[in-house]
């Protein structure tokens, strides 16, 4: 089955710089990548996404950018706010195999 | 999306006993999901919630201890069985449809005591 890794597991960041969190993943089929943003005591909430068929993705501060030959995907927030700070989840998926595989998460603090 | 929902959001409970815990969308969807989150860890998949068989269960995870139902395409329950102090963690349901994304239910907090 796929196999996600997720680095780094904390992370600490200045106010207003960049924060970059990695993935890795081992099944080529994998083709849909979600990052997800987990504030304490609430639930995983969707932030942002990419399919296979793309390499990069970007929403206002957030982006994302997959590599699929070499298998990983990363989310860059620049610009950072206090409220970024929660758990970032990364997962891979197939469109038939339906499960999601998580990554392990990293907890982003950025101070202001 | 659809709106998912829990209940109850939190409950302490007594070791031996039981507690279900009810999921609800408010639209019929294909595929729901029960996870649990140990305090600072990832998500691990319990089991896939099919409707009108039984469950799916990941490793680690068996019937007789998290027994689940999934009665139609809005509804699941997942009940956690014989608590013990371990079973103390964040339950939470999920649905989603094919090639789409995963919405997260708001999560049950379980303390077994």
């Amino acid at each position: 089955g796929e196999n996600v890794e997720q680095h780094p597991s904390t992370l600490s960041v200045q106010e207003g710089d960049s924060a970059v969190i990695k993935c890795t993943y081992s099944d080529s089929a994998s083709n849909y990548f979600p990052w997800y943003k987990q504030e304490l005591g609430k639930r995983p909430q969707l932030i942002i996404d990419i399919r296979s068929n793309v390499g990069e993705k970007k929403d206002q501060r957030i982006a994302v950018t997959l590599n699929k030959t070499a298998k990983h995907f990363s989310l860059h927030i620049t610009e950072t706010q206090p409220e970024d700070s929660a758990v970032y989840f990364c997962a891979a998926t197939t469109n038939t195999g339906n499960q999601f595989y998580f990554g392990t998460g990293t907890s982003l603090t950025v101070i202001p | 999306s659809a709106v998912i929902s829990q209940k109850p959001s939190r409950d302490i409970c007594q070791r031996g006993t039981s507690l279900t815990i009810q999921c609800q969308v408010d639209s019929q969807v294909t595929m729901m999901f029960w996870y649990r989150q140990q305090p600072g860890q990832s998500l691990t998949l319990i089991a896939t919630a099919n409707q009108g068989s039984e469950a799916t269960y990941e490793s680690g995870f068996v019937i007789d201890k998290f027994p689940i139902s999934r009665p139609n395409l809005t509804f699941s329950t997942l009940t956690v069985s014989n608590m013990s102090p371990e079973d103390s963690s964040i339950y939470l349901c999920s649905y989603n449809e094919v090639g789409e994304t995963q919405y997260f239910g708001p999560g049950t907090r379980l303390l077994v005591l």
